[in-house]
């Protein structure tokens, strides 16, 4: 099955610097690959999402990027703010019919410092 | 809609005891999945539901565990006998078609602890 790395753990950032996550995938089956957001007590929501036709995609402050190649995919905060704390978990999946759910990361605790 | 409807919220329990938690799908989303959310472990994937039927229960941790959908607007996680190893926060999530090819919706989970 699909196993999922996420660097790292936790990390802290000044407000207004820029924050980058990390994961790696194992099974190059998957091809779609989402990154969730869960705020403290909160369920985890779907904040941007890349398929594996695109080498990155932009939504304002927020980017993905993809290297197929490598197995390896990556989120970048830009300009972050107070509200951007959050842990943030990557996931990959196989959308083209197969039976599987999201394999998850086990998630980046982004603190942002005042 | 609602989103996706998970009961109850919280629930403590002690060891040996059943536990049952139950979930509403999104009206109109045809799969399902059953989520267990610790420190150590992050989010894993239990079952995956698509029409009703179990399609991957390769994450049930064990025979205390076992899932159901006996229609397409309610599913449950049951443990029994649960153990202390058992606490977690369950999340239920719904979404459009087979696999996973959109936005997954969660619910607010249940926090279960077993004493």
């Amino acid at each position: 099955g699909e196993n999922v790395e996420q660097h790292p753990s936790t990390l802290s950032v000044q407000e207004g610097d820029s924050a980058v996550i990390k994961c790696t995938y194992s099974d190059s089956a998957s091809n779609y690959f989402p990154w969730y957001k869960q705020e403290l007590g909160k369920r985890p929501q779907l904040i941007i999402d890349i398929r594996s036709n695109v080498g990155e995609k932009k939504d304002q402050r927020i980017a993905v990027t993809l290297n197929k190649t490598a197995k390896h995919f990556s989120l970048h905060i830009t300009e972050t703010q107070p509200e951007d704390s959050a842990v943030y978990f990557c996931a990959a999946g196989d959308s083209g019919g197969g039976a599987d759910g999201l394999t998850f990361g086990k998630g980046t605790h982004l603190i942002i410092q005042p | 809609d609602a989103g996706v409807i998970q009961s109850p919220r919280h629930e403590v329990t002690e060891m040996g005891q059943e536990v049952t938690l139950r979930c509403k799908p999104i009206s109109g989303h045809n799969s399902l999945f059953w989520y267990r959310q610790t420190m150590m472990r992050g989010l894993e994937l239990l079952i995956y539901f698509n029409n009703n039927v179990p399609i991957d229960d390769s994450g049930m941790p064990e025979d205390r565990f076992s899932a159901k959908m006996p229609n397409a607007s309610f599913s449950t996680l049951k443990i029994q006998p649960s153990e202390p190893r058992d606490s977690a926060v369950y999340f239920c999530a719904s979404c459009m078609g087979l696999a996973v090819t959109g936005e997954l919706f969660f619910g607010e989970g249940s926090r279960l602890t077993v004493l």
